[in-house]
C-alpha cells in the first residue's frame, strides 16, 4: 500500500543551525501539507502546497521556513534558524485532492538544544 | 477559538466495551476525518465523511455525523487493547480553506 514517507526519523540540531525535513508522498497525490505537533499538545497546521506552489500557511510558517518540491517526488520543509520552541514532531502529508483524506507520514522528531 | 474539540479527553475502558469519542467544530465543513495516533508515532487515517453523509462503517469503526449540531461521533466496537491511542478529529471547511484543523484529542485506554 502506498504511504508517506519522512525522512530522518530524529534529527537532534543545534539552536540556531538549519534543518532540512524531507518527505516523499504519495506519488500520484497533488496537495502536500507539513503539520507540526509539539510534545503533548495538538496538530497545528503550518502549510499546504499544490501546483508547485504554497497554497495556504499558518502564522507558524513565517520566513524562517520555507518548502519545496524539488525534483517531483521529494517534498521538503526548511527552517533556516531553528529556535528551542521549534522542537517537535513534523509531520507531512499528502492528499489526492483538497477534499480528499489526507494520509501522513511517521514524522520526524525535531530536537533543537 | 478551537475548530475541532474532542470529548472526553480521556477515556478508558475495558478490553471488549464499546468507546464513543465526540467531536464538535463551529464552522460548515466539507468533510471530517477520524485519525489514530499511537504515542509518539504517525497519524493513521481512519475514517472520511462528507458533509452530505450521515453515517460510516469501517469494521469495528462507525462514524457518525450531525451537520445541524456541528458534531461528529466515533464509536469503537468490542475495543482491544490494540486500540489504546489518542484519536482526533480533523474537519475541512471553505472557512479555513483545504487544510486540515486537529481538535486536541481524546486519549482512549483499553484495559485488559
Amino acid at each position: 500500500e502506498p504511504e508517506v514517507t519522512q525522512t530522518p526519523s530524529h534529527q537532534v540540531t543545534q539552536m540556531g543551525q538549519e534543518v532540512i525535513l524531507r518527505c516523499v508522498p504519495i506519488s500520484n497525490h497533488l496537495y502536500f501539507y507539513w503539520y507540526r505537533q509539539i510534545l503533548g499538545q495538538k496538530v497545528e497546521f503550518l502549510v499546504s502546497f499544490y501546483n508547485n506552489e504554497i497554497s495556504e500557511k499558518s502564522e507558524i510558517f513565517d520566513d524562517q521556513f520555507s518548502v519545496e518540491r524539488p525534483d517531483g517526488s521529494n517534498f521538503t520543509l526548511k527552517i533556516r534558524s531553528t529556535k528551542l520552541e521549534d522542537s517537535a514532531m513534523y509531520f507531512c502529508a499528502s492528499s489526492a485532492g483538497g477534499y480528499y483524506e489526507a494520509f501522513f507520514g511517521q514524522g520526524t522528531r525535531l530536537t533543537v538544544v | 477559538s478551537q475548530q475541532g474539540e474532542e470529548d472526553p479527553q480521556a477515556l478508558s475502558i475495558q478490553e471488549g466495551e464499546n468507546a464513543t469519542m465526540n467531536c464538535s467544530y463551529k464552522t460548515s465543513i466539507n468533510n471530517l476525518q477520524w485519525y489514530r495516533q499511537n504515542s509518539g508515532r504517525g497519524l493513521v487515517h481512519l475514517i472520511l465523511i462528507r458533509s452530505n453523509e450521515r453515517e460510516k462503517h469501517s469494521g469495528r469503526l462507525r462514524v457518525t455525523l450531525d451537520t445541524s449540531k456541528k458534531s461528529s461521533s466515533l464509536l469503537i466496537t468490542a475495543s482491544r487493547a490494540a486500540d489504546t491511542a489518542s484519536y482526533f478529529c480533523a474537519t475541512v471547511s471553505h472557512v479555513y480553506g483545504q487544510n486540515f484543523v486537529f481538535g486536541p484529542g481524546t486519549r482512549l485506554s483499553v484495559l485488559p
